[in-house]
């Protein structure tokens, strides 16, 4: 079976651009979450989805983040403007009702 | 990729010997605990969980013992070998939720 597949495994771009960072769950989980891992800051949690509905954003540091699930197979997490402080290695995880996380190999993003 | 901190614990066992890895979370409102392994360049792993009406649960070659009393949480593994090399995560989820708060992590290091 096809685990969580996130897109692109890599992104090097200037701050001010407009990151896009994609997920693809595992199907037949109801719930996504992002996380974001730094060596300073360890794994964070941004904002996780039941049934493509938005449950818990407190992690989502500013503004200039946003996630959106429009169906169940598909999410994105979006940041604009970037800055050099958004570097690090964004996770995507699904998982069934009251399950583990299943994880997807991440995203390393670095913002010059 | 990067998985912790700057400080990260590390421990160091020899191949064929027996780990074992310790992690304190914090909230007693807590009810499910799982332990990730998350190798270079790659997303957190699934290894095992433990619900809290349970104090060990055993898989292929790994445990996790549970003591609520002091809110501690530790992972054996059985005759380590080198493929165990990585970080590993202990992970809390808060009671009727399904955030994942994880601990700063440990790294396994195996030698011959």
């Amino acid at each position: 079976d096809a685990g969580v597949i996130q897109s692109p495994r890599h992104e090097v771009t200037e701050m001010g651009q407009e990151v896009t960072l994609r997920c693809k769950p595992i199907s037949g989980h109801n719930s996504l979450f992002w996380y974001r891992q730094t060596m300073m800051r360890g794994l964070e949690l941004l904002i996780y989805f039941n049934n493509n509905v938005p449950i818990d954003d407190s992690g989502m540091p500013e503004d200039r983040f946003s996630a959106k699930m429009p169906n169940a197979s598909f999410s994105t997490l979006k940041i604009q403007p970037s800055e050099p402080r958004d570097s690090a290695v964004y996770f995507c995880a699904s998982s069934p009702p009251l399950q583990p996380q299943h994880f997807g190999d991440g995203t390393r993003l670095s913002i010059l | 990729g990067e998985s912790v901190g700057l400080h990260l614990p590390t421990l160091s066992v020899q191949e064929g010997d027996n780990s074992i890895i310790n992690c304190a979370y914090s909230n007693s409102a807590s009810d499910y605990f799982i332990w990730y392994k998350q190798e270079s360049g790659k997303g957190p792993q699934f290894i095992i969980d433990i619900r809290s009406n349970m104090d060990k649960r055993q898989g292929q070659r790994v445990t996790v013992l549970l003591n609520k009393t002091v809110k501690h949480l530790s992972l054996q593994i059985a005759a380590t070998q080198p493929g165990d090399s990585a970080v590993y995560f202990c992970a809390e989820i808060l009671y009727n939720t399904d955030k994942l708060i994880f601990g700063t992590g440990t790294r396994l290091q195996v030698f011959p």
